[in-house]
């Protein structure tokens, strides 16, 4: 079973569109996160959730919404997509701030996004 | 905003050989992580280090954690195909926000 899962693998849209990626652990963590890989491999987190409650939200556009219905499942919904945007975007998920500054995230295989 | 500076950016070797990667920068984490990604997946945690001076051993990498809990390095010794991938190191600081270096890409060559 994969422990850390997101959809769509792949995702190419028109610059504009509206789209939204998903993603889902089956390890009973409490927290998840959402990072943007740029084209030049820098990772940088984005958002954190902490048992559905936004822990940790980075300088980004207000046009990433993301949104977490239960603590198994954080989706990441974006609006009027822009070029920049084009990117991989990972989904991660670890036990929780309690132990945090040790603690293992545990990373989904990405979305790649290209916006065209 | 803590930043994590590694070097080299791109390490292209032959097997058999020894590297190291370095991971540097100006603020104190409380704990700093090296994880490996392969092409088409997410990143893979491969040591956590806590303690200042730290050095941990996995199989043929060693991982160390400087005496000031600013920078790290990782050592590779007699490096192997399989070993190719990107390396990145993230530091974890009192806001529990991870930050991750932009990566070192190796390449072993057979």
């Amino acid at each position: 079973d994969t422990a850390v899962s997101q959809t769509p693998k792949y995702l190419v849209t028109q610059m504009g569109n509206d789209k939204s990626i998903k993603c889902e652990q089956n390890l009973g963590h409490d927290t998840m996160y959402w990072y943007k890989q740029d084209s030049k491999k820098f990772l940088k987190i984005m958002f954190s959730y902490n048992n559905k409650e936004l822990i940790i939200n980075e300088t980004v556009p207000n046009r990433f919404s993301p949104k977490s219905p239960d603590k198994a499942h954080l989706n990441l919904h974006i609006n009027s997509l822009e070029l920049g945007d084009s990117a991989v975007y990972f989904c991660a998920s670890s036990l929780g701030p309690s132990g945090a500054n040790t603690d293992t995230q545990y990373f989904g295989p990405g979305t790649r996004l290209t916006v065209l | 905003t803590q930043l994590l500076e590694q070097s080299p950016q791109f390490l292209s070797i032959q097997e058999g050989e020894n590297l190291t990667v370095y991971c540097n920068s100006s603020s104190v984490f409380s704990s700093l992580q090296w994880y490996r990604q392969e092409p088409g997946e997410g990143p893979v945690l491969l040591v956590t280090v806590v303690t200042g001076g730290e050095v941990k051993k996995l199989k043929r990498l060693t991982f160390q954690f400087g005496d000031a809990r600013k920078d790290s390095s990782l050592h590779i010794t007699a490096a192997q195909p399989g070993d190719t991938g990107l390396y990145l190191c993230a530091g974890v600081g009192g806001s529990y926000i991870p930050t991750f270096g932009r990566g070192t890409s190796l390449i072993v060559h057979p």
